[in-house]
């Protein structure tokens, strides 16, 4: 157990849809990645929070958004939901927002658009 | 732009034989590389890593090497045994940066 969870594990959805998904970084943690890996892909880093605040961005679509609460818990929200959006969704927190350092990542969330 | 890769996307090896792993990155800023490791139906963990400054690090059966000059590291893991089978992923970043680069994975089937 990593200590980061992720909800939901699995969704299923059509086409045009709105969907969010959520992270609780590990305690303490002050940093939060989102990663997509679609079929035979490997991680494609989409954003990075740290403490609240946007630090890096990735190949993240403008129909995707991202936000981090007080609380550190994460935010991925994916709108207009496109078959290619089918992937699963990881999140990884850190201490620090350096990328030197071992990120800790959760199951991730299978996203299926259909 | 891929930025790191793992060109052999599966590797077969039997148990108790040494299962080397390869890695090739394209940015020179790189300075920071690690493997992880992903079963099914789990998030990728942290295996081992090295900095720039070391071409070895070692870590009970596993080695990564790195070699700058070719901007390629490798994993071996020895001896190879069933619990290793898995996929493993090379990663990358730079001190300046905030992300980690990820290959696309090599899955490592480990037979008995």
């Amino acid at each position: 157990d990593s200590g980061v969870t992720q909800t939901p594990k699995h969704l299923i959805t059509a086409t045009g849809q709105r969907v969010t998904l959520r992270c609780s970084p590990r305690s303490g943690d002050l940093s939060v990645y989102w990663y997509q890996q679609s079929l035979d892909q490997g991680l494609q880093f989409l954003i990075q929070y740290y403490n609240g605040e946007e630090r890096a961005k990735g190949n993240i679509l403008e129909r995707f958004s991202a936000q981090q609460f007080p609380d550190l818990h994460s935010e991925l929200n994916l709108s207009s939901l496109e078959l290619g959006d089918s992937a699963l969704y990881f999140c990884a927190s850190s201490v620090g927002f350096r990328g030197t350092g071992e990120l800790f990542f959760g199951e991730g969330s299978r996203l299926t658009v259909l | 732009d891929q930025q790191v890769k793992q060109n052999s996307p599966s590797l077969s090896v039997q148990e108790g034989r040494i299962s080397i792993l390869n890695c090739d990155y394209t940015n020179s800023m790189f300075d920071y590389f690690l493997w992880y490791k992903k079963y099914p139906a789990e998030g990728p963990t942290f295996l081992i890593s090295i900095s720039s400054i070391k071409d070895k690090n070692e870590d009970g059966r596993f080695t990564v090497f790195l070699n700058k000059s070719a901007k390629h590291l490798s994993l071996h893991i020895v001896p190879s045994q069933p619990g290793d089978s898995a996929v493993y992923f090379c990663a990358a970043s730079a001190s300046n940066d905030y992300k980690l680069s990820f290959g696309a994975g090599t899955t490592v089937t480990v037979r008995a």
